[in-house]
């Protein structure tokens, strides 16, 4: 029972543009998310977060969105540079459970083009 | 400040063997946790450490075991080693009351033969 989804095992965007990765999931009593990068041969990165309590959370060129009713959240990128070209993972979890415990999604492989 | 390490970052291993992976946690953190990530998937979660005792664990059966020492390093043991346990077993340390971000090492890649 795959709990988080990432629907888009790859995407490719032109240097510039907007990157749009996309994360569903299934159980409701999950109310923090993160988003991560990684590269081949390195651990993934924090990259941005966002508490249920919001539906908006903004770093940079970073900024994630929550829909709380459809159970979805969004990583928009921009501008895209050809440096964010990496796996992106979604990862969920139900914050008053007393652990890390984090369900990730499969990934998405962005491709930024130069 | 010093970010998560792991060793080895590589390693054969023959099934029915067993094999012991080391965590250094990032400087200040008190908590461990030990996710398996194979080819094309997402990291599961196998276990957390907090104050050197286990307070959660995902669905890994018991040969899977862990330590985490006083000054917050960890490992991971894995006992009669199977196929299917080939895959990079990635450490991330984070910091009780600060914020439920998760920092991770590299990983180290076990391929079982």
């Amino acid at each position: 029972d795959q709990q988080v989804k990432q629907n888009s095992p790859s995407l490719s965007v032109q240097e510039g543009r907007i990157s749009i990765l996309n994360c569903d999931y299934t159980n409701s009593m999950f109310d923090y998310f993160l988003w991560y990068k990684k590269y081949p041969a390195e651990g993934p990165t924090f990259l941005i977060s966002i508490s249920s309590i919001k539906d908006k959370n903004e770093d940079g060129r970073f900024t994630v969105f929550l829909n709380k009713s459809a159970k979805h959240l969004s990583l928009h990128i921009v501008p895209s540079q050809p440096g964010d070209s990496a796996v992106y993972f979604c990862a969920a979890q139900r914050s008053t459970s007393g652990t890390y415990k984090y369900i990730f999604g499969t990934g998405t492989r962005l491709k930024v083009l130069a | 400040e010093t970010g998560v390490t792991q060793s080895p970052t590589h390693l054969i291993k023959t099934r029915g063997q067993q094999v012991t992976l080391r965590c250094s946690s990032q400087s200040g953190h008190n908590t461990v946790s030990w996710y398996q990530q194979a080819l094309g998937q997402g990291p599961q979660f196998i276990f957390q450490y907090y104050r050197e005792e286990e307070n959660g664990r995902g669905n890994f059966p018991p040969r899977f075991s862990g330590l985490q020492f006083p000054n917050y390093s960890s490992e991971l043991n894995v006992n009669a080693l199977e196929l299917d346990d080939s895959a990079l077993y990635l450490c991330a340390s984070s910091k009780t009351g600060d914020g439920e971000k998760l920092f991770f090492g590299s990983g180290t890649q076990l391929s079982v033969l």
